[in-house]
């Protein structure tokens, strides 16, 4: 079954600094994959998906399927991207599985 | 450990009929969130509930209603079914804790509108 891990819960990083979300999936085939944001108190939000290629604000992934990974970076965090992380894919039934998130906290 | 819990898993309705949702947050979680998911497309947020107010609305049709009751448990209600509310219906729960909480995802529930 496909399967997204996130394996850190929590990143700090200083204003300025590069940041590097990790997300690792288990899929035999050609997974979509995404990444949503949650800021505080708020609603879940599509960030970014892999077969658009695009970067919001400031954020990247690529698809590494050597390593079966999709890692969120951005060279300089802000202090405004303080927030919830979560990978995520479609399971078969089209379903989307969530990873289990990663909080990040960018300090001043 | 628990998780959060939807029932039913599965539903299928008529046109025009009424359908209920249930979803039972993590113990001790006090914020509730609805996403419904279409065929193929992202999960869309319905409306969110913190302490049994509604916290955030989203595009919930005027036909659809929703609360969360005093044991944090939340109900969708959704009236005159149309063939387009055809979708996985999932919440989510978390803790308010005045930052950025964890949300853990229900297993959804599959509603099919004949």
């Amino acid at each position: 079954a496909q399967r997204v891990t996130q394996p850190e819960k929590l990143l700090s990083v200083f204003k300025g600094a590069p940041v590097e979300l990790k997300c690792n999936y288990s899929y035999s085939g050609s997974p979509e994959l995404f990444w949503y944001v949650q800021y505080s108190r708020q609603r879940l939000q599509l960030l970014l998906r892999h077969i658009s290629r695009e970067s919001i604000k400031g954020f990247t992934a690529d698809l590494n399927k050597g390593e079966t990974s999709f890692h969120l970076k951005k060279p300089f965090a802000q202090e405004e991207d303080s927030a919830m992380y979560y990978c995520a894919t479609y399971n078969q039934g089209g379903k989307l599985i969530f990873g289990q998130g990663t909080e990040l906290s960018v300090k001043p | 450990a628990a998780g959060v819990i939807q029932s039913p898993r599965h539903l299928i309705k008529e046109k025009r009929e009424t359908a209920t949702l249930k979803c039972y947050p993590i113990p001790r979680h006090d914020t509730v969130y609805w996403y419904q998911q279409g065929p193929g497309q992202d999960p869309q947020f319905l409306i969110s509930f913190y302490e049994k107010m509604q916290s955030d609305k989203g595009s919930i049709p005027d036909r659809f209603s929703a609360q969360q009751f005093s044991d944090y448990h939340s109900e969708l209600n959704m009236s005159s079914l149309e063939l387009g509310d055809s979708a996985l219906y999932f919440c989510a729960s978390s803790l308010a804790a005045g930052g950025p909480e964890t949300q853990y995802f229900g297993p959804g529930t599959r509603l099919l509108v004949l």
